[in-house]
């Protein structure tokens, strides 16, 4: 069965860099998550979309953009980056349906910031 | 918001022992969910619980939830080295977008 897609995998910037992460949801499904898991944390919730408008925000930093285009694939735009941001970042994805159903999460990608 | 607290954080068990993971929660929720980690791997769906009294279970992993208490338990069954990951609870963190809050995550490790 198709899975999320995440790209890049890896990715390693310097401070004050810019970063774009990609993310192709499984197909038919109409719910976007950006999650970001710290080095030994929980996932933290960052940004959310439903048929590509934004529908929820959590602790994105202004620095963070997000969106979800009409192909439904999501973009996390991640700019002046701080070694703080070094983390894995996941994108999930659901089929909202009759409720909220299980959100299925990508391979992640690794974020090192120099 | 939600919180979600599990216990206990960490977990060293040997081969064939039982043990239960458990995951409390602040507010109504009538859904929760549990996770599977490998380290620096993806989240790996296990359970939806969806209401109240619901059971599921999935080889030596079982998974309850009780909305009244608040609680929802990952029991394990005689453990065996594969199990050994991280087991995340999570819960509805706005009834209306669906996004999850995550327990700290309860890290098990099964020795031979």
């Amino acid at each position: 069965a198709a899975g999320v897609i995440q790209s890049p995998r890896h990715l390693i910037k310097e401070k004050r860099e810019t970063a774009t992460l990609k993310c192709y949801p499984i197909p038919r499904h109409d719910t976007v998550y950006w999650y970001q898991q710290g080095p030994g944390q929980d996932p933290q919730f960052l940004i959310s979309f439903y048929e590509k408008m934004q529908s929820d925000k959590g602790s994105i930093p202004d620095r963070f953009s997000a969106q979800q285009f009409s192909d439904y694939h999501s973009e996390l735009n991640m700019s002046s980056l701080e070694l703080g941001d070094s983390a894995l970042y996941f994108c999930a994805s659901s089929l909202v349906g009759g409720g909220w159903e299980t959100q299925y999460f990508g391979p992640g990608t690794r974020l090192l910031v120099l | 918001e939600l919180k979600v607290e599990q216990n206990p954080l960490f977990l060293s068990m040997q081969e064939g022992k039982n043990y239960t993971i458990y995951c409390n929660y602040s507010t109504t929720s009538d859904r929760l969910y549990w996770y599977r980690q490998d380290p620096g791997k993806s989240l790996e769906s296990l359970f939806v619980l969806l209401s109240n009294g619901a059971v599921k279970q999935e080889g030596r992993l079982m998974a309850s939830l009780d909305t009244k208490a608040r609680l929802s338990t990952l029991h394990i069954t005689a453990a065996v080295h594969d199990l050994s990951a991280t087991y995340f609870c999570a819960g509805p963190g706005s009834s209306n977008t669906g996004k999850l809050i995550f327990g700290q995550g309860t890290t098990l490790q099964v020795k031979p």
